[in-house]
């Protein structure tokens, strides 16, 4: 199975700063039909997960321009340009390549 | 507006069964992929099962293999999970996903004596 590793584990952020989330997958994330299969989740407290980027940089329905993906193979960046209050709870990296999909450990973020 | 319910969850003993149910609603269902993904009290995600948009394919993470069967009602709009020989381990919130972008808000299910 692939492991997925996400750093840090937690961050407090000030409001209006940036914030970046690593993740990085024990092997290549890039599909013979060339698109890379890794998705980035907001839990919010008390909430289901949602869905933020798709494909390392490909932002989802609704979601707000100032979250951004990037990354290739093995490493990937989640960047929150301007942090806001509503951006608490928890990340999620996961991997869509081949089953078992497999999520990072999560990243808590929370703010000062 | 697309939603997925989750519904089933319960109180049950070690080795004992439950089925859980989703129903789907705003989409054309038997066009999309569908899986359970589950978290434990205070824990992470795992991803549970996939099935295939007509049930043809279906896979399962080794932790539930031979004890849970995922699969669908087209007709019906409804993904099932039912899961037998209950552990301890299976107590979670499971999550009723399309295509891994679509949640629903969850079932608890929790497993103890």
């Amino acid at each position: 199975d692939i492991v997925m590793t996400q750093t840090p584990l937690s961050l407090s952020v000030t409001p209006g700063q940036p914030a970046s989330i690593s993740c990085k997958s024990s092997e290549s994330l890039l599909h013979t039909d060339g698109k890379t299969y890794l998705n980035w989740y907001l839990q919010r407290p008390g909430q289901s997960p949602q869905l933020l980027i798709y494909e390392v940089s490909k932002r989802f329905s609704g979601v707000p321009d100032r979250f951004s993906g990037s990354g290739s193979g093995t490493d990937f960046t989640l960047k929150i340009s301007r942090v806001e209050a509503d951006d608490v709870g928890v990340y999620y990296c996961m991997e869509s390549i081949e089953l078992p999909w497999t999520f990072g450990q999560g990243s808590k973020v929370e703010i000062k | 507006e697309m939603q997925l319910v989750e519904s089933g969850g319960n109180l049950v003993q070690p080795g004992g069964s439950l089925r859980l149910s989703c129903a789907a609603s705003g989409f054309t269902f038997s066009s999309y992929s569908m899986n359970w993904v589950r978290q434990a009290p205070g824990k992470g995600l795992e991803w549970v099962s996939y099935i295939n948009n007509i049930g043809s394919g279906k896979d399962y993470a080794d932790s539930v293999k031979g004890r849970f069967t995922i699969s669908r009602d087209n007709a019906k709009n409804s993904l099932y999970l039912q899961m037998n020989s209950l552990r301890a381990e299976d107590t979670a919130i499971y999550y009723c996903v399309r295509k891994m972008k679509n949640w629903g808000q969850g079932t608890l299910v929790t497993v103890s004596s």
